[in-house]
């Protein structure tokens, strides 16, 4: 099955300044990558995702990259606030699902500084 | 309602008590899946359901757990003989087709926490 690896477990970063947390996943096949964001206590909110007929997303402050020959994708966070502070995950829709199982990153705990 | 909602939110109960967990989703969504969170971890699969069909159960634990969504609407989780390894947040999630990409909308979970 699918397999998602997620770096790095924390980050710790400034207000303004960016922020880049990496995955990589072992299926091939994977067609579907989403980020979600995790406040205490509240379920995974969805920031942003990409298919894989796409290289890279940009939607404000945030942005995602995909490299579909490393299998890696990235979220970029520009212009860091205090409010990104959360948990971070990436997950990945394994190609031999057709309605869209996720297979989740560790997740990165990102703190912003003010 | 605007989201998916869940509840209880949080649910104690001794060892060996039989649980049920409820999940509204998103109205018309088709789509509907039940993940289970440990502390520090992320989600992790445990049954998909396409409308009222169960498609996959997969990621069940065990024969414990059960999982039913009759009209296509609602859907209960349930535990039965609850162990201490069932503490987790139990999450659901709704999309509004059955493809492999679309996007997924969680609720905020119930808490289990078995004595």
């Amino acid at each position: 099955g699918e397999n998602v690896e997620q770096h790095p477990s924390t980050l710790s970063v400034q207000e303004g300044d960016s922020a880049v947390i990496k995955c990589t996943y072992s299926d091939s096949a994977s067609n579907y990558f989403p980020w979600y964001k995790q406040e205490l206590g509240k379920g995974p909110q969805l920031i942003i995702d990409i298919r894989s007929n796409v290289g890279e997303k940009k939607d404000q402050r945030i942005a995602v990259t995909l490299n579909k020959t490393a299998k890696h994708f990235s979220l970029h966070i520009t212009e860091t606030q205090p409010e990104d502070s959360a948990v971070y995950f990436c997950a990945a829709v394994a190609g031999g699902t057709s309605y869209g199982k996720l297979t989740f990153g560790q997740g990165t705990i990102l703190t912003v500084h003010p | 309602g605007a989201g998916v909602s869940q509840s209880p939110r949080y649910k104690v109960a001794k060892r060996g008590q039989d649980v049920a967990l409820r999940c509204d989703p998103i109205s018309g969504h088709v789509s509907l899946f039940w993940y289970q969170q440990a502390l520090g971890q992320g989600p992790e699969f445990l049954t998909y359901f396409q409308n009222e069909a169960q498609l996959d159960k997969s990621g069940l634990p065990s024969d414990r757990f059960f999982a039913e969504r009759p009209e296509g609407s609602v859907s209960t989780l349930k535990i039965q003989r609850t162990q201490q390894e069932d503490s987790a947040v139990y999450l659901c999630a709704s999309s509004s087709q059955g493809g492999g990409n679309q996007p997924q909308h969680f609720g905020d979970g119930t808490r289990l926490s078995i004595l």
